[in-house]
This record gives C-alpha cells, structure tokens and sequence, in this order.
C-alpha cells in the first residue's frame, strides 16, 4: 500500500541520548517535511526538503538535523534530546510544493525523560 | 507575527449542520488548507483554497475570502465519524504552511 511510515511508533528517551526518527515513502513526492504537534498549539515545521539533496529550516529547528540522500527517506535527528523535545512528531510528503495536498505518517510519540 | 484563529472546541448533533470558522493574520497568502485529524492519528487533507468563493465536495464544503482573512468549513448531515479535529493552514509569501491549533468537534446523537 502506497504511503509514508515512520518509525517508531513511540519511544521513551533518556535526555542526553541521540535518537533519529525515520520516514520513508513510496509515492516518489519530491518533498517532505518533519513537523512537531504539542498539545493547544498548531503543527509546528521543524525541516523540510523540496527535492533530494535539498534540506531547509522550518520554525522550530534548533537541536534537530535532516539528511535527503533520496526522494524515498527522509530522517530527523536529535542530537542531545531535551525534555522539552517531548511531543508528537508527524513527517508528510508533497508531490511538489507545500501548495499541494500533504500526506501524512502515523505519528511518532516521543517522550525525553 | 503570525496568527490563525480557530475555536478550541465545537459540539453539535447527529445529522445536523456545523459551521468552523478560522481567521487569519499572515505575511501574505498562497492559499488555505482544512485537514481533519483524528485522535491519535495522522492528519487527512479536506480542502484546498486559493480563490474567494465556495469549494463543496460532498458533505463538506469550504469557504474563503481573502479580503477578510476568514475562511469556514461547513460540514453537513453529521455523522459520529466527524467527531475529530479539524485544522486550518495557510500557506505565507514564502510558501510556509502556518498551523491553526485546531477545533475539536464533538458529535453528540
């Protein structure tokens, strides 16, 4: 079935600790994105990538890095997770711009402790 | 800065109509998205608008006008399934998707 998955689905993460989140999708989008989603607030974008190779910054980037070897996959890392990093973090894909339709994975519930 | 607007929590009836409304303030404006999120799951896209007017597609419809900063998106002949969050997203000058915190809308029988 054609889609985005990300794994895990949730973690538990001693602060300190590196941790990448992964995404790979299969429709070929050309870009993708990495957003946050805490409780009373918006999604908020972390990185994005227009196309491989490519990678910018969203709102809320600092102590997250991407990498975009290839259309297909697309992770986030923390470096040194804070509790502040606790959320839920959804990756989407676009086939062309952000002013088309976004599709999004399951969702990784991340809890820095 | 920027700032979308929704109400936090909706409640309405089996069957009946409900009305979500979302304001905007942004630096500039490509377009408005609605995406409907269940709990615990992934955000689904609704709508699309770039132009005044009303888009309807099937029981939901979608409404905008640029000159006001609103858009509303109508949802008819209710059904439990509904019961969901719903988000509203507008695309900036810089082709950035800024999110609203979303409507929670309960359906009641």
């Amino acid at each position: 079935i054609a889609g985005i998955t990300q794994a895990p689905t949730s973690q538990i993460l001693a602060a300190g600790r590196r941790m990448t989140l992964r995404c790979t999708q299969d429709m070929r989008h050309n870009a993708m994105y990495w957003y946050r989603q805490d409780l009373g607030l918006g999604l908020r974008l972390i990185h994005y990538s227009n196309t491989a190779g490519t990678t910018g910054k969203g709102e809320v980037p600092d102590g997250y890095s991407v990498s975009r070897a290839n259309t297909d996959d697309f992770p986030l890392t923390l470096a040194s997770a804070v509790p502040s990093q606790t959320s839920v973090y959804f990756c989407a894909s676009s086939e062309e711009g952000a002013n088309t339709e976004a599709f999004f994975g399951q969702g990784t519930r991340l809890t820095v402790v | 800065g920027q700032n979308i607007d929704q109400p936090t929590e909706m409640t309405a009836t089996e069957g009946a109509i409900v009305q979500i409304n979302c304001t905007y303030q942004t630096s500039g404006f490509n377009g408005l998205f609605w995406y409907q999120q269940h709990a615990g799951e992934a955000p689904t896209f609704l709508s699309y608008n770039v132009l005044d007017g009303l888009e309807e597609k099937g029981r939901f419809s979608s409404f905008l006008s640029r000159s006001k900063g609103y858009s509303y998106l109508l949802l008819k002949e209710l059904q439990m399934k509904d019961s969901a969050s719903y988000l509203c997203a507008v695309l900036d000058s810089n082709y950035q998707l800024i999110w609203g915190a979303g409507t929670k809308l309960i359906i009641k029988p």
